[in-house]
């Protein structure tokens, strides 16, 4: 089984950066998954993982550590549309995805 | 537009009764999923079919069933609801699950009364 841990909550300015981490305990990790669910719609994707390091995407970063069982998405210039709950999901070794509770993003101006 | 289309977008049902939420995908994509979200729980998994003809159990599958007859359709059956299945639920589907995204449905809420 897993255990995937993310804030519930964060706040930020319109304009700044914020960093949304995500851990997770796994016996076999094969891919982390980052989505973005606005509310009353359903997720998105946004970026994916599966080797240590940083994947950029425009204004979203997506960074993994397998030693540390570790991720972070890095969003730059928030935008007010930037509001959303960001989802980490984590495969383990039959490819399907658990996904965390999720971190509920509030961007102010 | 390619993409999932879920059916219906919301219902009341009363407990005890039956119901069919029905989930079609044309992206021809081999696997698909059904999850439930509830506030302050995030999204699990109720049943998954990793290609057509096969269907498996996820993290929360009792009180209800699946049947994966074709690629495209993947409809998911509450035999007799209660209170507690009443949800927002999602499917989704992804071409081949090792490292490729989810593409979710735009849910389907149902309260069970």
């Amino acid at each position: 089984g897993q255990n995937i841990d993310q804030p519930t909550e964060m706040t930020a300015t319109e304009g700044a950066i914020v960093q949304i981490n995500c851990t997770y305990q796994t016996s076999g990790f094969n891919g982390l998954f980052w989505y973005q669910q606005h509310a009353g719609e359903a997720p998105t994707f946004l970026s994916y993982n599966v080797l240590d390091g940083l994947e950029e995407k425009g204004r979203f970063s997506s960074f993994l550590s397998r030693s540390k069982g570790y991720s972070y998405l890095l969003l730059k210039e928030l935008q007010m549309k930037d509001s959303a709950s960001y989802l980490c999901a984590v495969q383990e070794g039959s490819y399907i995805p658990t996904f965390g509770r999720g971190t509920s993003l509030i961007v102010h101006p | 537009t390619a993409g999932i289309t879920q059916a219906p977008t919301s219902q009341i049902l009363a407990a005890g009764r039956s119901m069919t939420l029905r989930c079609t995908q044309d992206m021809r994509h081999n696997a698909m999923y059904w999850y439930r979200q509830d506030l302050g729980l995030g999204l699990r998994l109720i049943h998954y079919s990793n290609t057509a003809g096969t269907t498996g159990k996820g993290e929360v599958p009792d009180g209800y069933s699946v049947s994966r007859a074709n690629t495209d359709d993947f409809p998911l059956t509450l035999a007799s609801a209660v209170p507690s299945q009443t949800s927002v639920y999602f499917c989704a589907s992804s071409d081949t699950p090792e490292s490729q995204p989810q593409h979710f449905g735009d849910g389907t809420r149902l309260s069970i009364l």
